[in-house]
């Protein structure tokens, strides 16, 4: 039974490219919720979504990121003309349903870093 | 709103000893708080949850956590500490009246350090 799988595991990419990380959730999970983590710091919320729907972005910088999650395939968090503040470990953890009392499962992350 | 603190940067214990790493929560109705642990370089790996009922939860590796509803703190416990476990802790919380109920805060982290 495989767990959040992410997709890269390191991306390196220059100022002014694009950035695709990519989240396949859990078996039977519908919930995908990213999370990105900047060195020496905390878990910082980025964005809630189930399938075909964005249900929080509040945590998503208003421009340059945006996330999916379609009806088939993985969800993709995609960062567009990357600044060198964009690296950062970035985390997918998927749950089976909205509701609250579940844990999350989580993916090892994809380590992005712009040169 | 919902938000976490974990006081402690850092925890130092000898192995064998108790270990408490601290843990404080706000949400504007009842809160779902959990812990997880990550090691170097992985994800997040849950460890225990508390919903409701009991306020002494047990959780994976011999974890364990108190819900303190007037003190508003969930603090992780073990009574006697690995050097394995030494990682990153989070404390997180969700507010079970919040229309977005998926969405989960998580605190700075405080890293545990076990000697031997």
């Amino acid at each position: 039974n495989a767990g959040v799988m992410q997709n890269p595991r390191h991306l390196v990419r220059r100022r002014g490219q694009e950035a695709r990380l990519r989240c396949s959730p859990m078996k039977g999970h519908s919930h995908v919720y990213w999370y990105r983590q900047l060195p020496e710091e905390g878990l910082k919320f980025m964005v809630y979504l189930q399938k075909e729907n964005i249900i929080d972005e509040s945590g998503m910088p208003k421009e340059r990121f945006s996330a999916e999650f379609p009806k088939e395939g993985p969800s993709i968090l995609r960062i567009q003309q990357v600044v060198r503040g964009d690296s950062a470990a970035y985390f997918c953890a998927s749950s089976p349903a909205g509701g609250a009392g579940y844990g999350y499962t989580f993916g090892s992350g994809t380590r992005l870093t712009v040169v | 709103a919902q938000s976490v603190a974990q006081p402690e940067d850092q925890v130092n214990v000898a192995e064998g000893n108790p270990l408490t790493v601290k843990c404080t929560y706000s949400v504007s109705g009842n809160p779902y708080l959990f812990w997880y642990v990550q090691y170097p370089n992985r994800g997040l790996q849950f460890l225990l949850k508390y919903i409701t009922g009991d306020n002494l939860v047990k959780g994976s590796y011999g974890f364990e956590a108190e819900f303190n509803k007037s003190q508003t703190s969930f603090h992780l416990k073990k009574p006697s500490a690995l050097v394995s476990d030494s990682a990153l802790y989070f404390c997180a919380v969700r507010d079970n009246g919040n229309t977005n109920a998926g969405k989960s805060t998580f605190g700075d982290g405080t890293t545990l350090t076990v000697k031997p």
